[in-house]
Formats: structure tokens, sequence, C-alpha cells
């Protein structure tokens, strides 16, 4: 079964800073795909990121990177230049190539201090 | 695009009483998810649909949880009778194969059952 951790409960950082989300995940599986949504107080969940397991490269987006690291399944979110509007629970998520089965970590609220 | 529309946004009701939650997928999508998010659980999938039909739903709690889509424009979720328990933020999402595993969500309902 595949399970995803997040074990940063809470983080904050103030504005302009960087910070990075970590997130690891067990799959006995090669192909697959990770994401990263944000959920503000709005609670909309918003995709801020995905990466492709068979790709070597890092995504970006904008102020959003991730680092891969795949022997180590590890996925974590690096956000560059923080922004009050950053504010919001991250969920990090695997989704195996086919399965169409979303599964969450249990998220970290991160909090811009301005 | 108007994106997945829900609806309705808020819903509170007694115990015992039946509860219809409604779906809009984005036009074009093939994929219809239906998402339950708790303290608790967290974010856990219930049933999804291809091409209005049923394909997972395996993470329906029990018999007083259904969903159907009677076509490719719309999807309910009914729970009968309501429980306490079954208060909780539900959350559509749909998915085309344009950009595959992608999901996009819909705001959510937020129901109370009292």
């Amino acid at each position: 079964a595949q399970t995803v951790t997040q074990s940063q409960p809470e983080m904050s950082v103030q504005e302009a800073e960087t910070v990075t989300l970590s997130c690891t995940y067990d799959t006995s599986e090669s192909n697959y795909y990770l994401f990263w949504y944000k959920q503000p107080p709005s609670r909309q969940m918003i995709l801020v990121i995905r990466q492709e397991a068979y790709k070597q490269q890092n995504a970006t987006e904008n102020r959003f990177s991730v680092n891969f690291q795949k022997a180590a399944k590890s996925f974590s979110l690096k956000i560059s230049d923080s922004q009050l509007g950053d504010t919001a629970m991250y969920f990090c998520a695997f989704d195996q190539t086919g399965a169409n089965n979303l599964f969450f970590g249990t998220g970290t609220r991160l909090t811009v201090i301005p | 695009d108007a994106g997945v529309i829900q609806s309705p946004r808020h819903e509170v009701t007694e115990m015992g009483q039946e509860v219809t939650l409604r779906c809009k997928p984005i036009s074009g999508h093939d994929y219809l998810f239906w998402y339950r998010q708790t303290m608790m659980r967290g974010l856990e999938l219930l049933i999804y649909f291809n091409n209005n039909v049923p394909i997972d739903d395996s993470g329906m709690p029990e018999d007083r949880f259904s969903a159907k889509m009677p076509n490719a424009s719309f999807s309910t979720l009914k729970i009968q009778p309501s429980e306490p328990r079954d208060s909780a933020v539900y959350f559509c999402a749909s998915m085309g194969l344009a950009v595959q595993n992608e999901q996009f969500f819909g705001p959510g309902t937020r129901l109370t059952v009292l």
C-alpha cells in the first residue's frame, strides 16, 4: 500500500524568505506521479506542482520547486521569496500511474509572517 | 472555464436526514472523483467515475453512502440517513486525459450533521 508522510505539522517563515516542506512516501511501484497541493483558508485545493517519477529533472513553477529523490522516496517543496498569500495547508500527494487514486499526506500548515 | 462546481457550499442537517451533494465537472473531463476531508482521517477518496461509470467505490464508508453520475456533466453523492460522524468537507474533482493524473478540485461542501 502507498503511504505519504509529512513530518512537519506546522511551519512558519518570514516574508521574502525561503522555506522547505518535507514529504516522504512509500511504494513498490516504479511509475507514479507526485503532487503538492495548497489549501488556503478558503479550503479550495489548488495544485502547486507535479512531478513524474520517470523524470530526473526537478519540477519548477515560478517560486515553487521540488527536490525529488527517487531512491530515497523523498519529495520536498521549496518556496522561495515567500509571500503572505502562501499561508495555507500544503498537502503532498501520490498517484500511481493508471490508478487514479490520490493518496494524501496529513498536511503541513505554513504561516508566512510579515 | 468555470472549474469544478459544487453545491451547496455549506449544508447543515439533522441526524437521520437525507443529504445530497452535487458536482459539475469541468467540461470534457472523463474522470470524476469524490473525496472526504476530516481532521481525523485527512483526505480520502470515496469513489471515482470514468465516462460516467463507477470504477472504484472501495472508499465509500458504508451503505448509507451512494454516488451517481447520470451524465457527463453531473454527479451526486447521497448520504441516507446522515449521522454526526459524516460531518466533513466533501470535495469533487475532475480529470481529463490531456494532462494525465492531474485532478482539479471543486471548492468543497462543508457538511455538518447535528
